[in-house]
């Protein structure tokens, strides 16, 4: 079955880059996703790249994506004390031929000001 | 546009008592979800509502959890009898359409059940 895994823990310095690192598993998802989810909250779509694209860039965040070795990235330049929240990896996969995602189980993210 | 409301926020129960979960999507959006999120890991999708109609609910534990969405519009997810696995944050999100498009889940701020 579908698998996505990332690390658990990233601790950085505010104004520094932070990179948050993803592998999946599924070849034939067509897009993959990062959520923020702060404490308390629900989960907030950052981003999403499609599978035939490399990059993303979207202002501080920008999206790596390796096909080859199903792997994702998700680099936050600037990281703020704001950005301290858990990120999650999730790919998009055809269940039940519906629009469905698996999610791993979140990188916590520490900015130290 | 209002977001996905969910209730109660928090919810504390002993194992085999009942309890239900309360969503309103965002209006007009056909696609409804219920995810568990158990502590430390990321969300898990239970059952998946396309209008009244369930697409999808293999990874629902039929024999405790029932789910309906019977005009289509707002959701209850039911739990009968507890368990203390089940102890997590239910998640509701809604999405505009099924398939065909990349249209964004949005997730409402959860309920969080702790089984005593």
């Amino acid at each position: 079955g579908e698998d996505v895994e990332q690390s658990l823990f990233l601790s950085v310095r505010e104004g520094d880059s932070s990179v948050i690192n993803c592998t999946y598993t599924d070849s034939s998802s067509t897009y993959l996703y990062w959520y923020k989810q702060e404490p308390g909250a629900g989960l907030q779509l950052l981003t999403y790249i499609f599978s035939n694209m490399d990059m993303k860039q979207d202002q501080r965040l920008t999206v790596l994506l390796n096909k080859k070795d199903k792997h994702l990235s998700l680099r936050i330049a600037d990281t703020q004390t704001g950005d301290s929240a858990i990120y999650f990896c999730a790919e998009r996969y055809s269940g039940a031929g519906s629009y469905q995602l698996t999610f791993g189980k979140g990188t916590k993210l520490s900015v130290i000001p | 546009e209002a977001g996905v409301a969910q209730s109660p926020r928090y919810k504390i129960i002993e194992k085999r008592q009942s309890v239900a979960f309360w969503c309103n999507p965002i209006s007009g959006h056909a696609t409804l979800y219920w995810y568990q999120q158990i502590l430390g890991q990321g969300p898990k999708l239970l059952i998946q509502f396309q209008n009244n109609g369930v697409v999808d609910d293999s990874q629902l534990p039929k024999d405790r959890f029932s789910a309906e969405r019977l005009k289509g519009v707002d959701s209850t997810l039911k739990i009968q009898p507890a368990k203390l696995e089940d102890s997590a944050v239910y998640l509701c999100a809604s999405r505009f359409r099924a398939a065909g498009e990349n249209n964004e889940q949005f997730f409402g701020p959860g309920t969080r059940l702790t089984v005593l």
